[in-house]
């Protein structure tokens, strides 16, 4: 079945440590995303791809890093930078950029301990 | 600046009854259209329905439709006939035109079905 996968579910930090939130897509879509969630908040914008080799900031892009090597796949580093990265990552995608529904992965929880 | 505002931050409806999730949107660009996504306790969010700027009847899946009042900016979402599984975080999410097309979510609401 076609979906996203983000790895892993949970996931621990030190602070000072930078982590890297796996986030792979086998629906052939061109545009990714990654959304971080605080309890009790909606979701806001980190960064997003549109093509292959291509990405640009969103909204709370400080702190935090991404790649796109591959269509499928968007990891995204949490870096030491990122003063209060304690909490939930989401990963979406849609087929291309504009009003096309996203297809969410599952998230990952990340807390400095 | 884009501000969503969802007045309702928890709300609960009894099991078969209807319920309205209110969603307004103040946006310095135009909007495509709008998204409605679900959020169990699960954590993934799963997407409900969508209604273009320009379409001429209001969207309506299954037991989800909207009440979408353009000149208002104000995108209603209205469940009937609730469920024990309807329970969870619903958010709004208007489709901005800027450089790029960008969907920007609202705080969301929390909803509760009682039995």
């Amino acid at each position: 079945d076609g979906g996203i996968t983000q790895s892993p579910k949970y996931l621990f930090r030190k602070e000072g440590q930078n982590v890297t939130l796996s986030c792979e897509q086998n629906l052939n879509h061109d545009a990714m995303y990654w959304y971080r969630q605080d309890p009790g908040q909606g979701l806001r914008l980190i960064y997003y791809s549109q093509i292959v080799n291509d990405f640009q900031k969103g909204d709370i892009a400080e702190g935090y890093s991404v790649s796109r090597e591959k269509k499928e796949s968007f990891p995204l580093t949490v870096t030491s930078a990122q003063k209060n990265p304690t909490a939930f990552y989401l990963c979406a995608s849609s087929s291309k950029p504009g009003p096309y529904g996203y297809t969410f992965g599952s998230g990952t929880r990340l807390t400095v301990v | 600046a884009q501000k969503i505002t969802q007045t309702q931050p928890g709300m609960f409806v009894q099991e078969k009854e209807a319920v309205t999730l209110d969603c307004t949107y103040d946006t310095s660009d135009p909007s495509y259209g709008l998204f409605w996504y679900k959020q169990p306790s699960s954590g993934e969010m799963i997407f409900l329905i969508y209604q273009g700027s320009y379409d001429q009847q209001n969207a309506t899946e299954g037991r989800y439709s909207l009440n979408f009042q353009k000149a208002r900016k104000s995108a209603n979402l209205v469940i009937s006939a609730s469920q024990l599984g309807d329970s969870a975080m619903y958010f709004c999410a208007p489709v901005i035109t800027t450089s790029y097309d960008k969907v920007i979510f609202g705080p969301g609401t929390s909803l509760s079905v009682i039995p």
